[in-house]
């Protein structure tokens, strides 16, 4: 297994430019999240996803969207970049049950916005 | 509303000795708690967790965390600390009814050689 898988690992955007962050796990997991990280801080929780066609805002959710078409992917849009969205982008997954799984994270994708 | 507090921003240890980072949550109900340790340049790697039962918990590396409800409080140790253990730790916490993780802000553990 892969595990998480994130593309592309460096991107430097021009404000007002759009990209996507593209996440895929080979797991069978239905949760799926986006995280970014700030210097010094913490997670953030952008979107998340309990499976295909079901998508929930997080706790930092402006600026960004996604959509969740296949258990296995889960893409990041950022329409307009801004500098506020410079940071570290995870994205996560875990399976379900009675309790929770732990999260296997991929290995980020790093967003300079200038 | 779930929260994590880390309150040392650094902890510093000697190799071969005890070591200690610290969590304290706040959260509706039950917790389930989570550690993860962060690599640099690296994602984060899953250590332990506390669903339910016993209150000390063993993970991965030779850690183990200490769920204690009445200072609620999940402690993260190690009896003897390796310079390879020098990473970032992040402690977690889910609320029993609830779909997401909230995240503490991490503690840089130092071990010197």
């Amino acid at each position: 297994n892969a595990g998480v898988t994130q593309t592309p690992k460096f991107r430097i955007l021009k404000i007002g430019q759009s990209m996507t962050l593209q996440c895929a796990q080979d797991m069978n997991h239905n949760y799926m999240y986006w995280y970014r990280q700030d210097p010094g801080m913490g997670l953030k929780l952008i979107y998340y996803s309990v499976g295909a066609g079901i998508t929930d805002k997080g706790e930092v959710p402006n600026g960004y969207n996604v959509s969740r078409s296949t258990t296995e992917d889960f893409p990041l849009r950022l329409e307009l970049a801004a500098p506020s969205q410079t940071s570290v982008y995870f994205c996560a997954s875990s399976g379900e049950g009675g309790a929770p799984y732990e999260q296997y994270f991929g290995p980020g994708t790093r967003l300079t916005v200038t | 509303a779930q929260s994590v507090a880390q309150p040392e921003d650094q902890v510093n240890v000697a190799e071969g000795n005890p070591l200690t980072v610290k969590c304290t949550y706040s959260v509706s109900g039950n917790p389930y708690l989570f550690w993860y340790v962060q690599y640099p340049n690296r994602g984060l790697q899953f250590l332990l967790k506390y669903i339910t039962g016993d209150n000390l918990v063993k993970g991965s590396y030779g850690f183990e965390a200490e769920f204690n409800k009445s200072q609620t409080s999940f402690h993260l140790k190690k009896p003897s600390a390796l310079v390879s253990d020098s990473a970032l730790y992040f402690c977690a916490v889910r609320a029993h009814y609830g779909q997401n993780f909230v995240f503490g802000p991490g503690t840089r553990l130092s071990v010197l050689p």
